[in-house]
């Protein structure tokens, strides 16, 4: 079975600009959420979708937003990039968003 | 807002060693505990749950967490830990009107052969 895919799995981006980092869910699964991870720190929550609909939002900027397709992928996008977005960007499926996550590898992002 | 803590950030044991990490959180309602672990090089993965039930939950690799609800507890123990056991683990709690885990930052445990 194919696990959660993320892509790219490392991006290299300059400050002020965008990034789109894309995730395709485990077939079934109807939920996606979004997670940031800086060194030495668990993963903070940024977005969730169910159904295509947004349910829930972590404490992060307008910069932040995030969809989710009609076959279930998503996509999360940041604009006007700053040095401390660098990080792991985690994306994790389920079957409802409230059980158990499965990960994908993540996309590293690095910001110069 | 809920949130986790771990209070144990670097563990190092020797092979065959007991080992019980700590995981509190915020919120006294209904909630789902987690613990996560993340293998060198490897993706996050589920090492067991507790959604209800029993409180002594049994995960994969001999691993097993008490929740303790008076104590807000939730720690992971492992009998005998081995080399193999080397990896990041994180406690992840869902509750307080939102059921998407919040995580703590986890323990880097290291298990010397």
């Amino acid at each position: 079975d194919a696990g959660v895919t993320q892509s790219p799995t490392h991006l290299i981006k300059t400050r002020g600009q965008h990034v789109t980092l894309r995730c395709s869910p485990i077939s079934g699964h109807k939920s996606v959420s979004w997670y940031q991870q800086v060194l030495g720190q668990g993963p903070q929550f940024i977005f969730q979708y169910y159904e295509k609909e947004e349910r829930g939002r972590g404490n992060f900027p307008d910069r932040f937003s995030a969809r989710q397709f009609p076959n279930y992928s998503s996509e999360l996008n940041v604009n006007a990039l700053l040095l401390g977005d660098s990080a792991l960007y985690l994306c994790a499926s389920s079957l409802t968003g409230e059980g158990p996550l499965h990960f994908g590898n993540g996309t590293r992002l690095t910001v110069t | 807002a809920q949130s986790v803590s771990q209070h144990n950030h670097h563990v190092i044991l020797s092979e065959a060693a007991s080992l019980e990490l700590g995981c509190n959180y915020s919120y006294g309602g209904t909630v789902n505990l987690f613990w996560y672990v993340q293998y060198p090089g490897q993706h996050l993965q589920l090492l067991l749950k507790y959604f209800s039930g029993d409180p002594l939950v049994k995960g994969i690799k001999g691993f097993e967490a008490e929740f303790i609800k008076s104590k807000f507890s939730f720690n992971l123990r492992k009998p005998s830990v081995q080399w193999s056991d080397t990896a990041e683990y994180f406690c992840a709690v869902g509750g307080g009107g939102s059921y998407i885990p919040t995580f703590g930052r986890g323990t880097s445990l290291i298990v010397h052969p």
